[in-house]
């Protein structure tokens, strides 16, 4: 099956720091990719769609200006946490889609906010 | 809007005895199902999905699952457990409209295999 590929597996970043997290598709084209976010014990929430040269679509209640999503290429995407706080600590994970009946996902970003 | 039910939190489960883990959903029109399996700080891995055809659906590790259109389930089943098998098991609905892969997923439901 198509790898997505996630980076980095774990952070730990110091209050008020911005942290970046990549998401690549490696062996097909994805003009869409996906973030969630993942609480302890809990479902996947769907953060935002990531559009290829365009800006992302966000979910209802998610700040766009703490989480910023970059669509550069048809390979990557990336999640930048500004300023994060001790409250945006959680597990995120990225998926793209190389056809509409399928999506793969990243192995997930474990974020700790210190 | 689009929604999946999974009832039980957790399910146990002794080795070798067979395993199902539910799901029920509600969507528009036809529906797209998956399962994923999640082990502890990793993404998620795709074991099978329902998108037209045959009700009964094989995917990986032996698992399987029946679309039951009547009562909108689709539960996911092996006949033999295994302890291996231990993870977090998340059912997802994708509407067949629109032309995009947008899953919603259920909260998911912890599967313990016991030795």
């Amino acid at each position: 099956g198509a790898v997505v590929s996630q980076h980095p597996s774990w952070v730990i970043c110091k209050s008020g720091t911005s942290v970046k997290i990549e998401c690549r598709s490696l062996d097909f084209q994805a003009t869409t990719m996906f973030w969630y976010r993942q609480f302890p014990k809990q479902s996947l929430m769907l953060m935002a769609t990531s559009n290829e040269g365009s800006k992302a679509t966000y979910e209802q209640g998610v700040e766009k200006d703490k989480f910023l999503i970059n669509h550069a290429s048809l390979t990557l995407s990336t999640l930048t946490v500004t300023s994060a706080h001790p409250e945006d600590s959680s597990f995120y994970i990225c998926s793209a889609s190389p056809v509409v009946t399928e999506a793969f996902f990243g192995q997930g970003t474990r974020l700790t906010v210190v | 809007a689009q929604s999946v039910a999974q009832p039980e939190d957790q399910v146990n489960v002794a080795e070798g005895n067979p395993l199902t883990v539910k799901c029920t959903y509600s969507v528009s029109g036809n529906p797209y199902l998956f399962w994923y399996v999640q082990y502890p700080n990793r993404g998620l891995q795709f074991l099978l999905k329902y998108i037209t055809g045959d009700n009964l659906v094989k995917g990986s590790y032996g698992f399987e699952a029946e679309f039951n259109k009547s009562q909108t389930s689709f539960h996911l089943k092996k006949p033999s457990a295994l302890v291996s098998d231990s993870a977090l098991y998340f059912c997802a609905v994708s509407p067949t409209s629109g032309g995009s892969y947008i899953p919603t997923f259920g909260r998911g439901t912890s599967l313990i295999v016991h030795p």
